[in-house]
């Protein structure tokens, strides 16, 4: 079955620098990839999605990076603030399957 | 639209008994999912509704789990006999199309206790 890792250990940047967070998954490759926000005792929000043909994604201060030869997605935040300071979840879709697989996120302190 | 709405947001319920959450997504949305979430863990899988078809549902749900939707508007979940191990946030989500985002409600958090 589909595994998907994301760094269990919190994300510690200063205000201004660029977060990166990984995404690692095994077996299939996904037909999409996506990338939510994570507030304690809230919805998980939805950020950006990638597909398989696509190697990068923008939005506002946000990139996504899709490496289906690594079996890897990587998330940016650039010049981060204190108020991205959450947790971070990477989801796959397959195509042989309806639903969303979910990491269990990565947390990001950005410290001002 | 608010976006999607879930109630209650809390319940609190002893082993053995009945507990019921309702889910209203987004009107366009003919899709609606529901999910489970453990401290530490990303959202875990439990049903998919397509309209009023329920067309996965995890294997890892028990018989006691149950969900519904009819006429393809609102979701409810029920789970019978509660146990202690489904203490969780209940999550429910909806999105337009297969390759969209989905919108989460804020989530019904249960203890059992």
């Amino acid at each position: 079955s589909q595994k998907i890792e994301q760094n269990s250990e919190a994300l510690n940047i200063q205000e201004g620098k660029t977060a990166t967070l990984t995404c690692n998954y095994t077996n299939y490759s996904p037909a999409y990839l996506q990338w939510y926000r994570q507030d304690p005792g809230r919805g998980p929000v939805f950020l950006l999605l990638i597909r398989e043909n696509e190697k990068e994604k923008r939005k506002e201060r946000l990139k996504v990076t899709f490496d289906t030869t690594l079996k890897q997605s990587l998330f940016h935040i650039t010049a981060s603030q204190p108020a991205d300071s959450a947790t971070y979840l990477c989801a796959l879709y397959m195509d042989s399957s309806y639903k969303l697989i979910f990491g269990s996120g990565t947390r990001l302190l950005v410290r001002p | 639209d608010t976006g999607v709405s879930q109630n209650p947001r809390h319940k609190i319920t002893k082993r053995g008994q009945n507990v019921t959450f309702r889910c209203d997504p987004i009107s366009e949305h003919n899709r609606l999912y529901w999910y489970r979430q453990t401290l530490g863990q990303g959202p875990e899988f439990l049903t998919y509704f397509q309209n009023e078809a329920q067309l996965e549902k995890s294997r890892l749900l028990s018989d006691r789990f149950s969900a519904e939707r009819p006429k393809g508007s609102f979701s409810t979940l029920e789970i019978q006999r509660t146990e202690q191990g489904d203490s969780a946030m209940y999550l429910c989500a909806s999105s337009l199309a297969q390759n969209y985002g989905y919108t989460f409600g804020s989530g019904t958090r249960l203890t059992v206790v």
